[in-house]
């Protein structure tokens, strides 16, 4: 059975702390990892990664996968009240195309 | 512009009403999809359309109707829903063919509530 499986499922730290979150997964033919940040509503898109080794990066965000350990991390510098959200991973095969597979999400909260 | 819409954003309804939620985009994506998101939950696929033909339906109760009526809207049709299919309802695009997965967009949603 596909999983992705994400942690912490919660976090809670302060302005300017660095956090690190995990991705792991565990499905066929894979073919790319997305990150979303959600707020109040709709999940908004950071990142995809397809190769492994690569990192991406946006602001104070950055993430990378590795194919071979099957896991990806995303990492927030210097974290900002803003920053607190859910933070969806998800996973496309490349057999069954156009569904993405969810992680349960890692709940951040920053405190001022 | 990646923007996805979609209209109501709140919408409640009877178990005997008859409603429809919109979703459009302006990107020329080619994919489009209906998730439902319950509240501490992932979303879930329901629905995916490629190039206005749907191409995956997750199983999901024939009281949701999806339609594509051009290449920039998708529908999703409700009628005699439970109190259970309330969660918020997320329309999502990405450029397409599915013989790609990139990225996808999601809207706002809509916050059905059923009573």
């Amino acid at each position: 059975e596909d999983k992705v499986v994400q942690s912490p499922l919660s976090l809670v730290v302060h302005e300017g702390d660095t956090v690190t979150l995990n991705c792991s997964y565990e499905v066929t033919n894979f073919r790319s990892l997305l990150w979303y940040k959600q707020e109040k509503k709709a999940p908004t898109f950071l990142f995809m990664l397809t190769s492994s080794g690569i990192e991406k990066k946006s602001g104070r965000l950055s993430s990378i996968l590795d194919k071979k350990e099957l896991f990806s991390i995303l990492n927030i510098t210097a974290t900002q009240t803003g920053d607190s959200a859910i933070y969806l991973c998800a996973v496309g095969r490349g057999s069954t195309l156009g569904r993405l597979y969810f992680g349960r999400g890692t709940q951040l909260t920053v405190w001022p | 512009d990646t923007e996805v819409t979609q209209t109501p954003k709140h919408l409640v309804m009877g178990m005997t009403n008859k409603k429809s939620l919109k979703c459009e985009q302006h990107m020329g994506h080619r994919a489009m999809y209906w998730y439902k998101q319950k509240a501490k939950k992932p979303p879930e696929l329901m629905f995916v359309y490629s190039y206005e033909k749907l191409s995956i339906n997750e199983s999901v109760p024939s009281r949701f109707s999806p339609e594509c009526p051009n290449s920039s809207l998708l529908n999703l049709h409700l009628h005699a829903l439970q109190p259970e299919d309330s969660a918020l309802y997320l329309c999502a695009s990405s450029q397409g063919p599915l013989q790609t997965v990139g990225e996808q967009y999601f809207g706002p949603g809509t916050r059905l509530t059923v009573t």
